[in-house]
Formats: C-alpha cells, sequence, structure tokens
C-alpha cells in the first residue's frame, strides 16, 4: 500500500484558481469513487473539504471542488484566497478495507 | 456536536508499547459509523493506522497490522490505539477520528497528540 502521489507545493495569486492531483492505482483511487480532501493549516487538526470525488460537507465553500478521472483526482479551489493557504491532503478508499493517503500539497496564495 | 479528544503519554521508550485513548462526545459510539486512528510524522503526512466499528470489527494498515491493536469501550465511549515494539519512527502526532466507509470520509478529527520515542 504506497501513498497517493500529489505535487509538493502549488501556488496562485488571490482570486485565481488551482487544481492539485492525486495519483494513486486501480487498487485505489481507479476503482472507487471514495476520494476525499483534507485542509490542514499548521499545527491544527486536518478539516474534510470534499468526499465521495465531488461531495461537499456541510459549511465548506463550493470555491471547493473535487474530480476524477482514471486513476487520479483532482481538487479544484477558485477564487483563492488568503486564507486558503495550507497543506492538503487526498485520501482514498483501497482494497482489503483499507485507507490510503496522499504524501501533501502545500498550497501558496501569493 | 461530535468532538474527539486524545489522551495518553507523550512518551514512550523504545520497544515498549504505545497507548493513546480517543474518548467521544456529543455522539453514541454505538450508534453507528467506524472510528479511526491516523498519525503524522513530524513534517510528513499522514498515514492511516486502523479503524475499528462499534462490534469490534477492525480493519488495520498492512505495514502496521503486526504491531496494532484497536479496541472499543462503548460504555466508556471510548476507543484505543496500542502500538507495540516502537522505534523512533513511530514518533508522530496521533489523531483519531470518525470515519465513513460508505461515504469515504473521515470527520471530525481530535486535535492530536504528540508521541515521541525516545530513550
Amino acid at each position: 500500500q504506497s501513498a497517493l502521489t500529489q505535487p509538493a507545493s502549488v501556488s496562485g495569486s488571490p482570486g485565481q484558481s488551482i487544481t492539485i492531483s492525486c495519483t494513486g492505482t486501480s487498487s485505489d483511487v481507479g476503482s472507487y469513487n471514495l476520494v476525499s480532501w483534507y485542509q490542514q493549516h499548521p499545527g491544527k487538526a486536518p478539516k474534510l473539504m470534499i468526499y465521495e470525488v465531488s461531495k461537499w460537507p456541510s459549511g465548506v465553500s463550493n470555491r471547493f471542488s473535487g474530480s476524477k478521472s482514471g486513476n487520479t483526482a483532482s481538487l479544484t479551489i477558485s477564487g483563492l484566497q488568503a486564507e486558503d493557504e495550507a497543506e492538503y491532503y487526498c485520501c482514498s478508499y483501497a482494497d482489503s478495507s483499507t485507507w490510503v493517503f496522499g504524501g501533501g500539497t502545500k498550497l501558496t496564495v501569493l | 456536536q461530535v468532538q474527539l479528544q486524545e489522551s495518553g503519554p507523550g512518551l514512550v521508550k523504545p520497544s515498549e508499547t504505545l497507548s493513546l485513548t480517543c474518548a467521544v462526545s456529543g455522539y453514541s459510539i454505538s450508534s453507528g459509523y467506524y472510528w479511526g486512528w491516523i498519525r503524522q510524522p513530524p513534517g510528513k503526512g499522514l498515514e492511516w493506522i486502523g479503524s475499528i466499528y462499534y462490534s469490534g470489527r477492525t480493519y488495520y494498515n498492512p505495514s502496521l497490522k503486526s504491531r496494532v491493536t484497536i479496541s472499543v469501550d462503548t460504555s466508556k465511549i471510548q476507543f484505543s490505539l496500542k502500538l507495540s515494539s516502537v522505534t523512533a519512527a513511530d514518533t508522530a502526532v496521533y489523531y483519531c477520528a470518525r470515519s465513513h466507509y460508505g461515504s469515504g470520509w473521515f470527520d471530525p478529527w481530535g486535535q492530536g497528540t504528540l508521541v515521541t520515542v525516545s530513550s
């Protein structure tokens, strides 16, 4: 069970849109629509932002959106705001009722 | 409002067993959902350790399975993690979280507790 692959860092200016990719395999992302995304600010616990690939939990802004194609899931943040600067992690259900996280992507708002 | 709170020793000696408890408030563990443990080594990413259903059914990360035991105490509204034969590589912030296997999420999370493995 290997970690999902995410870019180490992405950046964007306020108001712009960015996309973070999350690449897995046919044993996880490619086979299940159970991809979730988490936002983590320094020293804080992760916060659920997207689940089931593209669904929003209550209270999460619709500026955050998710999608999936094949073995790669993506998180898009539109209308970037300063408070979006954080680490983002993807997570996927995997074979044998296990879960695998991505390595994390640091988003910098310029 | 569901809240989770981890507790346990912040320092564990190498080769000993790490033991943590997650207290759940605002929700009855017996009402459903899975309850999981996730850890994060300093400066690194998240790693799922394992999850337990209120009935006691467990699933573990294959890479940790031989050393991990997760149990649930519905009467005390808490669940626990034991990780044996720890080494410095087990130093991490340990989080507990509620999870939903059908919808694939972990929410909410506890605040996390740092466990350092050192003699």
